[in-house]
C-alpha cells in the first residue's frame, strides 16, 4: 500500500549544490508530476511524463531537469540551486493524463528543500 | 487574475457546524478536484467531478457548470476536518500535464 514514495523529506542545499528528489509509485500509473508549493500560492507544475520515456515542461520548468527512469520512478534534478528554488516538491502521479481526465491524483508525501 | 479563486481563504468553525468551502474558475474544464492538505503538508484527492454532486461521509462536493462554481460542505465538523482544502481544475484546453490550482482555504475547526 505504499502509492507514491517521494524522498528525501527534508533537505538543505547551498547555493549551487546539486541534488536528486526521487519518487516511485507501484499503482502502475502512467503519468507523473513534480509540483511545487510556495507560501501563498497554488501548487505549480515544474514537469510531468505522460507515460515511461516521455517528459514535457510544466509552468515553472527553469532550472531543473527530470528522468522518466521507468514506469515507476520520476526523478526531478536541481543541478545548481538557487535560493528561490527553496520550496516544497510534490511529486504525484495519475492513471492517465490530466486534461479530460476522470482519475485521481495521488501525492506523495512531500520534500521541504531550503537553499542558503 | 488568477483562473481559479477560492473563498474564504480562512475559515474557523465550533465543532459541528456545517461548513462551506467555495471555488470560482474561469477557464472551460473537464474536471474540477479537491484535495485535502493535512497540517503535516500530505495532500491527499477527496473528489474529482465534472457534474452534479459527490458525497463521502460526511463531505459533499458540487459543481455547477454554467455558473462555473463548486462548493465542497462538510457537515457536522470535527477538529480533524481541520486542514487546507484545494480546488484545481483540468483546464479543458490545456496539457495533459497541467491542473490549475488555487491557493486554498484554511480551515480550522475548534472543539
Amino acid at each position: 500500500n505504499a502509492g507514491v514514495t517521494q524522498t528525501p523529506k527534508f533537505q538543505v542545499l547551498k547555493t549551487g549544490q546539486s541534488m536528486t528528489l526521487q519518487c516511485a509509485q507501484d499503482m502502475n500509473h502512467n503519468s507523473m508530476y513534480w509540483y511545487r508549493q510556495d507560501p501563498g500560492m497554488g501548487l505549480r507544475l515544474i514537469y510531468y511524463s505522460a507515460s515511461e520515456g516521455t517528459t514535457d515542461k510544466g509552468e515553472v520548468p527553469n532550472g531543473y531537469n527530470v528522468s522518466r527512469l521507468n514506469k515507476r520512478e520520476f526523478s526531478l534534478r536541481l543541478e545548481s540551486a538557487a535560493p528561490s528554488q527553496t520550496s516544497v516538491y510534490f511529486c504525484a502521479s495519475s492513471s492517465e493524463g490530466l486534461a479530460r481526465m476522470t482519475e485521481k491524483l495521488f501525492f506523495g508525501s512531500g520534500t521541504q528543500l531550503s537553499v542558503l | 487574475k488568477n483562473e481559479v479563486e477560492q473563498s474564504p481563504q480562512n475559515l474557523t468553525a465550533q465543532e459541528g457546524e456545517f461548513i462551506t468551502i467555495n471555488c470560482s474558475y474561469s477557464v472551460g474544464i473537464s474536471a474540477l478536484h479537491w484535495l485535502q492538505q493535512h497540517p503535516g503538508g500530505g495532500i491527499v484527492s477527496l473528489f474529482m467531478l465534472s457534474s452534479g454532486k459527490k458525497k463521502h461521509g460526511r463531505l459533499i462536493a458540487t459543481i455547477n457548470i454554467q455558473e462555473k462554481h463548486s462548493s465542497l460542505h462538510i457537515t457536522a465538523s470535527h477538529p480533524r476536518d481541520s486542514a487546507v482544502y484545494i480546488c484545481a481544475v483540468s483546464d479543458y484546453g490545456g496539457s495533459q500535464g497541467n491542473l490549475i490550482f488555487g491557493k486554498g482555504t484554511k480551515l480550522s475547526v475548534k472543539p
